[in-house]
């Protein structure tokens, strides 16, 4: 069956710097991968979207990379700032038309 | 548009209670679906439908029952609720691939 691992459950990074997530998975080959943000105590919100044919894409200080070979995706945020701190949620396309596979999230904190 | 909503926010019962976990969005997406979020587990697909009248199983559909009447509400019900139970339980509705959630549900198990 799919698996999917976000390779950290906590990530802990300094104002102004880069954060890195990781997201890999096995044992499929994903017509798209997703971003989502979870607040505590809110559900997850829509971030971003890359499909297998395109290897990164931007939404302001948000960059996705998506490398089928690897059977990887890595999702960064420039100059992050204390309110980027939340938990981020990588999904896959579970072979039905809204079907989604998630993975476990991965809690970034941005310190001051 | 209010998007996803969900009630109750949150519902304490004992074990064997039944009770209906509401779900409606008005953004006329015709598929929806529910999870499950439990700590170190991630968000697991309880069940889904594609439209109304259509419902299928997700990973995780034993003990829950579902209905869709409308487009515009997704009911989840248990039948018999048990502490495995205790779970934050949300819904969302799917529109081009993008999954819009709602606020969730807070469910203890007695």
């Amino acid at each position: 069956s799919q698996k999917i691992e976000q390779n950290s459950e906590a990530l802990n990074i300094q104002e102004g710097k880069t954060a890195t997530l990781t997201c890999n998975y096995t044992n499929y080959s994903p017509a798209y991968l997703q971003w989502y943000r979870q607040d505590p105590g809110r559900g997850p919100v829509f971030l971003l979207l890359i499909r297998e044919n395109e290897k990164e894409k931007r939404k302001e200080r948000l960059k996705v990379t998506f490398d089928t070979t690897l059977k990887q995706s890595l999702f960064h945020i420039t100059a992050s700032q204390p309110a980027d701190s939340a938990t981020y949620l990588c999904a896959l396309d579970g072979g039905s038309q809204g079907n989604l596979i998630f993975g476990k999230g991965t809690k970034l904190s941005v310190k001051p | 548009n209010a998007g996803v909503t969900q009630t109750p926010k949150f519902q304490v019962l004992k074990t064997g209670q039944s009770m209906t976990l509401q779900c409606a969005q008005d953004m006329n997406h015709e598929y929806m679906s529910w999870y499950r979020q439990d700590p170190g587990m991630g968000l697991r697909l309880i069940h889904y439908s594609v439209g109304a009248g259509i419902t299928d199983q997700g990973e995780v559909p034993n003990g829950y029952n579902v209905s869709r009447s409308t487009t515009e509400d997704f009911p989840l019900r248990l039948l018999s609720a048990a502490p495995s139970q205790t779970s934050v339980y949300f819904c969302a509705s799917t529109f081009r691939e993008t999954q819009y959630f709602g606020p969730g549900t807070r469910l203890l198990v007695l």
